[in-house]
């Protein structure tokens, strides 16, 4: 059985800093891996989406890593702005596909202060 | 082209009524999951739907839960004689049928029971 976890469950820095979030996954055999933001009383955005076969992704100042032997994935955002803060959440399906069996680690809250 | 749409976003409910919660999936999209989200805490895969056929409802409970995906018309989770442990976020989620396995999360519907 799949178990997702991040770390750290809260983080909490000044505006401007460069930050690393961390999500790891004891089975190796993924078909993606998805990251998220949710904004309080929202509903999930999709940030990043990484193939199994590729080991990182970017868009604009984010950039996420993936290394399926050690069964890790990070995100790292450049530069922090207070609408950065958000609860970042990874999302693994199995090899197999299909979102019904999708493991959602229950996230990093993260708070960047002006 | 429109997000994954939900609607009612917020829905109040006593004892024993029933709720209905609506969900349009993205254009193209023929694929929708439903996700359950308790106050802190992660999400837990509920149903997994097609047009017309449950793919997988492992995650649904038994009783007093039931979806469906019409031909016509957006997917419905109904939920009849809602108790308070029923207050949550549902939140559905739509993919395309190519093979790239992202998903795509509407706003949430925010049930309270009274």
């Amino acid at each position: 059985k799949q178990e997702v976890t991040q770390i750290p469950a809260a983080l909490s820095v000044p505006e401007g800093e460069n930050l690393v979030l961390n999500c790891s996954f004891t089975d190796s055999a993924i078909y993606n891996l998805q990251w998220f933001r949710q904004d309080p009383g929202k509903g999930l955005t999709s940030l990043l989406l990484i193939q199994s076969s590729q080991r990182e992704q970017t868009s604009g100042r984010l950039n996420a890593s993936l290394d399926k032997s050690s069964g890790r994935s990070t995100l790292y955002i450049a530069a922090s702005q207070p609408g950065d803060s958000a609860t970042y959440l990874c999302a693994l399906p199995p090899d197999s596909g299909g979102y019904q069996k999708v493991t959602f680690g229950t996230g990093t809250k993260l708070q960047v202060i002006p | 082209n429109a997000g994954v749409m939900q609607n009612p976003r917020h829905l109040v409910r006593r004892r024993g009524q029933e709720a209905r919660l609506r969900c349009s999936p993205m254009k193209g999209h023929s694929h929708v999951y439903w996700y359950r989200q308790l106050p802190e805490e992660g999400l837990k895969f509920m149903v997994y739907l097609q047009k017309e056929n449950i793919i997988d409802e492992s995650g649904m409970p038994k009783e007093r839960f039931s979806a469906e995906f019409p031909k016509e018309g957006p997917s419905i989770l109904r939920i009849q004689q809602v108790v308070r442990g029923d207050s949550a976020a549902y939140f559905c989620a739509s993919s395309p049928p190519d093979r790239t396995g992202e998903l795509f999360f509407g706003e949430g519907s925010r049930l309270t029971v009274l």
